[in-house]
């Protein structure tokens, strides 16, 4: 059981590339979440996914985009990068996002935008 | 909107010395309050998950309590160790989604 994983766990982009994070998770849960963590901001929610081919946003979704193709998996793509999307990356899941549910968090992908 | 503060927003102790890490929300009516751990470049280990209906939850020598009623749940460790050394966070789901807002953390050094 790997948990939750995320790929890469680090990447520099220059300003107005793309790229696209991964989030895999082998649990089985309905739920997945990407969250940012940046100095004296905490850990924000980006986008959130109750289930296969669902997708919603969360408090900060701008400049993001979101798939969830398969249940095991939960994308975050970059369209055009911006240096204030460098910050560092956390995917996370539940099984089934209510109330009584425990949250599982990947590694983090750290990323610079230049 | 629900906020989470999270005061001190650093501590050093000792080795050995029993502590408490506070937490505290704006919105009483939470369904679960989650304590994680973090290490530097890592990512969130969870600690304890405390659900609405219950006081106390212990794992080991941390022990985390509830009180809805006052917005609070406070983290317990005992007999700190230099192991002990990280960021911990607390958060609540903002609703039945799960969507988790945190508190900023309280980085913990325990020297020996």
């Amino acid at each position: 059981n790997a948990g939750v994983t995320q790929t890469p766990k680090f990447r520099v982009l220059k300003t107005g590339q793309s790229m696209t994070l991964l989030c895999a998770q082998d649990m089985n849960h309905e739920y997945m979440y990407w969250y940012r963590q940046d100095p004296g901001m905490g850990l924000r929610l980006i986008h959130y996914s109750v289930g296969e081919g669902t997708t919603a946003k969360g408090e900060v979704p701008d400049g993001y985009n979101v798939s969830r193709l398969k249940k095991q998996n939960f994308l975050l793509g970059l369209e055009s990068a911006a240096p204030s999307q460098t910050s560092v990356y956390f995917c996370a899941s539940s099984y089934l996002g209510s109330s009584n549910d425990e949250q599982y968090f990947g590694p983090g992908t750290r990323l610079t935008v230049t | 909107k629900q906020e989470v503060t999270q005061i001190p927003a650093a501590l050093s102790v000792p080795e050995g010395e029993n502590l408490v890490l506070n937490c505290s929300f704006t919105d009483s009516a939470i369904y679960n309050l989650q304590w994680f751990r973090q290490d530097p470049g890592k990512g969130l280990t969870s600690l304890l998950l405390i659900q609405s209906s219950q006081r106390e939850q212990t794992s080991g020598r941390l022990n985390a309590s509830l009180d809805k009623s006052s917005g609070r749940s406070t983290l317990y460790i005992a007999a700190s160790q230099p192991g002990d050394s990280a960021t911990y966070l607390c958060a609540v789901p903002s609703s039945n989604t799960g969507k988790l807002i945190f508190g900023q953390g309280t980085t913990l050094q325990v020297k020996p």
